[in-house]
């Protein structure tokens, strides 16, 4: 199975900061790389996918990069409906995984 | 709108049955692959179960193969679980998710989930 990890597991942050979450996945998954959303008591919420492709819907401060094993989901500019937990998922092979997630929270 | 409402969690006893459904609606469920994906209290994300368009391929984590069984019934449009020898680790949140239309097999329709508690 590909496993997978985020770093920092958790950060504090002021809105309006700029914030990095990087997620590596064990091996090569090409671009086969999700990004969510969770808040608390809520569903996960896709926020993008294909590594880069932002969903339809999601604000423009969403921003992922990164091919193979190394990816990064950037928030440009941090408002505050955007602290919750974030969790990345590759969808290269079975099973999928994901990683153990990042919460953002506030300073 | 595109919903997806699961039913069937509650408090059950290890070494007992239950059996999950997600009710689809707003979009041609027959279309798309469904997962089930769970998350324990205060935990992660972990995938669970995967069942083709069709019902015809299904895939299995290690920690529910041979308890679990992932089934579809097009005609209602309805996604179920069936969860067998339940033991205290199956405790979770249960979403259903589709599969989107994207190459990276994203999940972009999720349900709110139905709590799944096992206890003696």
């Amino acid at each position: 199975d590909i496993q997978m990890t985020q770093s920092p597991s958790s950060l504090s942050a002021s809105e309006g900061d700029r914030v990095t979450i990087t997620c590596r996945a064990s091996q090569s998954i090409g671009s086969y790389l999700n990004w969510y959303q969770q808040k608390p008591g809520k569903a996960p919420k896709l926020l993008i996918y294909a590594a880069f492709a932002l969903q339809s819907g999601v604000p423009s401060r969403f921003s992922g990069s990164g091919s193979g094993t190394d990816f990064t989901l950037t928030i440009s500019s941090l408002q505050p409906e955007d602290f919750a937990t974030y969790y990345c998922q590759q969808g290269y092979s079975t099973p999928d995984t994901f990683g153990p997630g990042t919460k953002v929270d506030i300073k | 709108q595109v919903d997806l409402v699961e039913s069937g969690g509650g408090v059950v006893q290890p070494g007992r049955s239950l059996r999950l459904s997600c009710a689809a609606s707003g979009f041609s469920f027959s279309n798309y692959p469904m997962h089930w994906v769970r998350q324990a209290p205060g935990k992660g994300l972990e995938w669970v179960a995967v069942v083709s368009y069709d019902g015809t391929s299904k895939y299995y984590a290690d920690s529910v193969k041979g308890r679990f069984t992932i089934s579809r019934d097009n005609s209602k449009n309805t996604l179920y679980l069936q969860m067998n020898s339940l033991r205290g680790d199956d405790a979770a949140v249960y979403h259903c998710a589709r599969e989107g239309r994207f190459t990276s097999r994203a999940f972009d329709v999720w349900g709110q989930g139905t709590m799944v508690t096992v206890s003696s």
